[in-house]
């Protein structure tokens, strides 16, 4: 399996824009998970899918965030519009279902908001 | 509810000493508990894991961790540091029932020459 991939790499848009984060998970995983990593406050997870379901979506940080996952090889994180303190690296990560199984995480996506 | 603790956001080592990374977690119900690294410009990967089979945890690149429940701890150590272990270093706990790991601030390891 490639594991989980991310798309794109690098973003950089103007402020107001609509930015869109694309992830495909590994395939057969149940969980996939949104993080946000920032000096400031580290790795955060913003909202979380179990079958393609959000569980829980409390670490969003505000309206302008959007998740999906409408199947269960695909998910995007949408942001709209964006601002300059969205600026962040953002990881998708996936894994299978199991109490004391590990996160298996893409190679996240830089988003440079100016 | 479970939380992480890692103290000391950056440790600095000289190549070949010993590396030791510490963590502290809080968890109502018995653990499991994470070590990932994380090199620049890359995604978070798996070091090693506590699954209550064994409280020494080795893992790779010679690393390993030890469960202390008396302390509620999972220290993470190497006997020598090489200059390709310079990188981010996560701790994570995940508790019985929640597939949700929640992870620490991180520990930037420097090594220098």
């Amino acid at each position: 399996d490639a594991g989980v991939i991310q798309s794109p790499r690098h973003e950089v848009t103007e402020m107001g824009q609509e930015v869109t984060l694309r992830c495909k998970p590994i395939s057969g995983h149940d969980y996939l998970f949104w993080y946000r990593q920032t000096m400031m406050r580290g790795l955060e997870l913003l909202i979380y899918f179990n079958n393609n379901v959000p569980i829980d979506d409390s670490g969003m940080p505000e309206d302008r965030f959007s998740a999906k996952m409408p199947n269960a090889s695909f998910s995007t994180l949408k942001i709209q519009p964006s601002e300059p303190r969205d600026s962040a690296v953002y990881f998708c990560a996936s894994s299978p279902r199991g109490e004391n199984t590990e996160a298996f995480f893409g190679q996240g996506t830089r988003l440079t908001v100016v | 509810a479970q939380s992480v603790t890692q103290l000391g956001s950056h440790v600095s080592v000289s190549e070949g000493a010993l590396v030791l990374l510490r963590c502290n977690y809080s968890s109502s119900v018995p653990p499991y508990l994470f070590w990932y690294v994380q090199y620049p410009n890359q995604g978070l990967q798996l070091l090693l894991k506590y699954t209550s089979a064994a409280t020494l945890v080795k893992g790779i690149n010679g690393f390993e961790a030890e469960f202390k429940k008396s302390e509620t701890s999972f220290h993470l150590t190497k006997p020598s540091a090489h200059m390709s272990d310079a990188a981010e270093y996560f701790c994570a706990v995940g508790s019985g029932g929640s597939y949700i790991p929640t992870f620490g601030r991180g520990t930037s390891l420097i090594v220098h020459p």
